[in-house]
């Protein structure tokens, strides 16, 4: 079966400051890993995504993510947060099984930015 | 172009009473889903239908029922509502890399 579990469920910091949203899976064989966002009253839009190939994956808005898969884990990071990345970040698992793929995601984690 | 739409964006109902919702993408995905979030915003899959099967069908109350009339459509019925039934709901679908694409979401209140 698999997990995924995200560090905090609020996190906080200033305008300017480094953004860390920590997410950690459990699989049993190679996952596809995704992070998510949803802004207020909106749907879910692909931050950025690992399937094979390169362990540092970097998405829009200036994010960007590292597999390691010794810590199963796929942290999120931005180097200096804007009053716009204010949402819900999800971390999400996907496996193929027999027929197509199952997506898991993590409780979720609200990103607050103050300035 | 919208790529998963879904309608109606709102839903207010009374208990007791059956409602649809309805799903459609325009990607030419093979697996589509039904995902329930709660006030809390915790995500949560609900159904996944791939090639017109039901394939994962988790622990929801059988008032819950996918209906998929086509490769293109799935869409959510519930009989009976209750009042834990007020959630967002979102349909997506997906591909062989797993990635979902996402409606905007169904708000459904139950009073």
């Amino acid at each position: 079966a698999q997990s995924v579990t995200q560090l905090g469920s609020h996190v906080s910091v200033s305008e300017g400051a480094l953004v860390l949203l920590r997410c950690n899976y459990s699989s049993s064989v190679p996952p596809y890993l995704f992070w998510y966002v949803q802004y207020p009253n909106q749907g879910l839009q692909l931050l950025l995504k690992y399937t094979t190939g390169a362990t540092l994956v970097k998405g829009i808005n200036g994010f960007e993510a590292e597999f390691k898969k010794s810590e199963t884990s796929f942290h999120l990071t931005k180097p200096s947060a804007h009053m716009s990345d204010a949402a819900e970040y999800f971390c999400a698992v996907s496996r193929g099984s027999t027929g197509g793929f199952k997506t898991i995601f993590g409780a979720g984690t609200r990103l607050f930015v103050k300035a | 172009d919208t790529a998963v739409s879904q309608t109606p964006k709102y839903l207010v109902t009374q208990m007791g009473n059956d409602k649809s919702i309805k799903c459609e993408q325009n990607l030419g995905h093979d697996t589509m889903y039904w995902y329930k979030q709660d006030s809390k915003k915790f995500l949560k899959i609900m159904f996944s239908y791939n090639n017109k099967e039901l394939i994962i069908n988790e622990t929801v109350p059988n008032r819950f029922s996918p209906k998929s009339p086509d490769k293109a459509h799935l869409n959510l019925h519930i009989n009976s509502l209750e009042l834990g039934d007020s959630a967002v709901y979102f349909c997506a679908s997906s591909q062989e890399t797993g990635r979902a694409f996402f409606g905007p979401g169904t708000r459904l209140t139950v009073l």
